[in-house]
């Protein structure tokens, strides 16, 4: 079965610093990866994905993730955060025995940004 | 010209009630998916529709009992509510062999259950 692990509950960083969140999974076969962002109160808003090709994929908002087969993590990267990135950012890998997808999700990251 | 909604945004209710929430989507596809998060943020799927049928049951208590009555809409019933109920449930949707199954998320319904 999938799984998807955050190691960092939280993470803060200054505004106008670089971001690396961290994602590892676990799948059989070639992941479909996402992340998703989650802003207080608010539903959850698609970043980025990544099937398959390139291995660098850009997103919005300027973030982009890094497929890493041989380590098993799908981290996302934001070369200057702003005050308005202050969110939760969860990971999440679909996988299918069905020929259904399903979603699973990691724990979650909370980003807080500093001034 | 929400792709996603669902109603009601909050839900106050005392134990032993009977609830649903109702979700919508514009967006064509032809599966829709519940999900749970938890007081922990955890985000957990709870079921799947594929035009109309269930297709993804994750063992969840039969007190919640899920009814699609056509592609578009996925509404979610939930009989003799306990405290553990109380979370945000999060309506998707996604079609099939477009956009390789990229789940489009509601902005969540958010459940107390006093």
């Amino acid at each position: 079965a999938q799984s998807v692990t955050q190691p960092d509950i939280h993470i803060t960083v200054s505004e106008g610093a670089s971001l690396e969140l961290r994602c590892n999974y676990s799948y059989g076969a070639t992941p479909y990866l996402f992340w998703y962002v989650q802003s207080p109160g608010q539903g959850l808003q698609l970043l980025l994905k990544y099937f398959s090709g390139d291995t660098l994929v850009q997103g919005i908002k300027g973030f982009e993730a890094e497929f890493k087969r041989s380590q098993s993590s799908f981290n996302l990267r934001k070369p200057s955060v702003h005050w308005s990135d202050a969110a939760e950012y969860f990971c999440a890998v679909g996988g299918s025995n069905t020929g259904f997808q399903k979603l699973v999700f990691g724990t979650g990251t909370r980003l807080l940004v500093s001034p | 010209d929400t792709a996603v909604s669902q109603t009601p945004k909050y839900l106050v209710t005392q134990m032993g009630n009977d609830k649903s929430i109702k979700c919508e989507q514009n967006l064509g596809h032809d599966t829709m998916y519940w999900y749970k998060q938890d007081s922990k943020k955890f985000l957990k799927i709870m079921f799947s529709y594929n035009n109309k049928e269930l297709i993804i049951n994750e063992t969840v208590p039969n007190r919640f009992s899920p009814k699609s009555p056509d592609k578009a809409h996925l509404n979610l019933h939930i009989n003799s509510l306990e405290l553990g109920d109380s979370a945000v449930y999060f309506c998707a949707s996604s079609q099939a062999g477009l956009d390789q199954e990229t789940q489009y998320f509601g902005p969540g319904t958010r459940l107390l259950v006093l």
